[in-house]
């Protein structure tokens, strides 16, 4: 079974500058997808940004990127420019086919993370 | 408006009872997922319907049940509640089940479930 290890609970950082979120996975498969959900007080789970395990180049979502490091099964998430609005608990997550066309996610237990003015 | 509607939003029952949480997804999308959000499991999945077939369970309790209609909305069945199934439940959608959604799913806003 996979897991998904987001080993900082909470983590703050000022308006402006960059903040990195850190996330490790345990898996035998090669592969899969990775992605970092965003879920502000509202709840709403968001995508923030994904990679697919194939791929070597970090993606890139704006202010948003990631540090995939497949061999160290290692997938961070870097905030640049921080905002306001970027204050919310976001979650790490694990995407492999199960059979039968089922795509499911594993999730991380999360970083709240606090932008703070 | 992520195009995933859930209802109802907020649901309060007493222990031993059941509920009906109603999901639809978005439009075009054939599959729907249900989640877990809860305090000390975290997010889990549930159990996955692609275009009205069952195609795969997660950490799904049997007192818990789910079915997709014809018009793709999905509903998920909680009965003989207890207080430790009080969560947020979401569903997810996403466009085909035979290839990964590359964009992840898309949540709906979820069902806060409170058991008294």
């Amino acid at each position: 079974a996979q897991t998904v290890t987001q080993s900082q609970p909470e983590m703050s950082v000022q308006e402006a500058e960059t903040v990195t979120l850190s996330c490790t996975y345990d898996t035998s498969e090669n592969n899969y997808y990775l992605f970092w959900y965003k879920q502000p007080p509202s709840r709403q789970m968001i995508l923030v940004i994904r990679q697919e395990a194939y791929k070597q180049q970090n993606a890139t979502e704006n202010r948003f990127s990631v540090n995939f490091q497949k061999a160290a099964k290692s997938f961070s998430l870097k905030i640049s420019d921080s905002q306001l609005g970027d204050t919310a608990m976001y979650f790490c997550a694990f995407m492999k086919h199960a059979g039968a066309g089922s795509y499911q996610l594993t999730f991380g237990k999360g970083t709240k993370l606090s932008v703070i003015p | 408006d992520s195009g995933v509607t859930q209802t109802p939003k907020h649901l309060i029952t007493a222990t031993g009872q059941r509920v009906t949480l109603r999901c639809s997804p978005r439009s075009g999308d054939l599959s729907v997922y249900w989640y877990q959000q809860s305090l000390d499991q975290g997010l889990q999945f549930l159990i996955h319907y692609y275009n009205g077939e069952e195609r795969a369970k997660g950490n799904i309790l049997e007192r818990f049940s789910a079915q997709q209609f014809p018009d793709l909305h999905s509903e998920l069945n909680l009965s003989s509640l207890e207080l430790g199934d009080s969560a947020l439940y979401f569903c997810a959608s996403s466009p085909r089940a035979e290839h990964p959604p590359r964009s992840g799913y898309t949540f709906g806003s979820g069902t806060r479930l409170t058991v008294v």
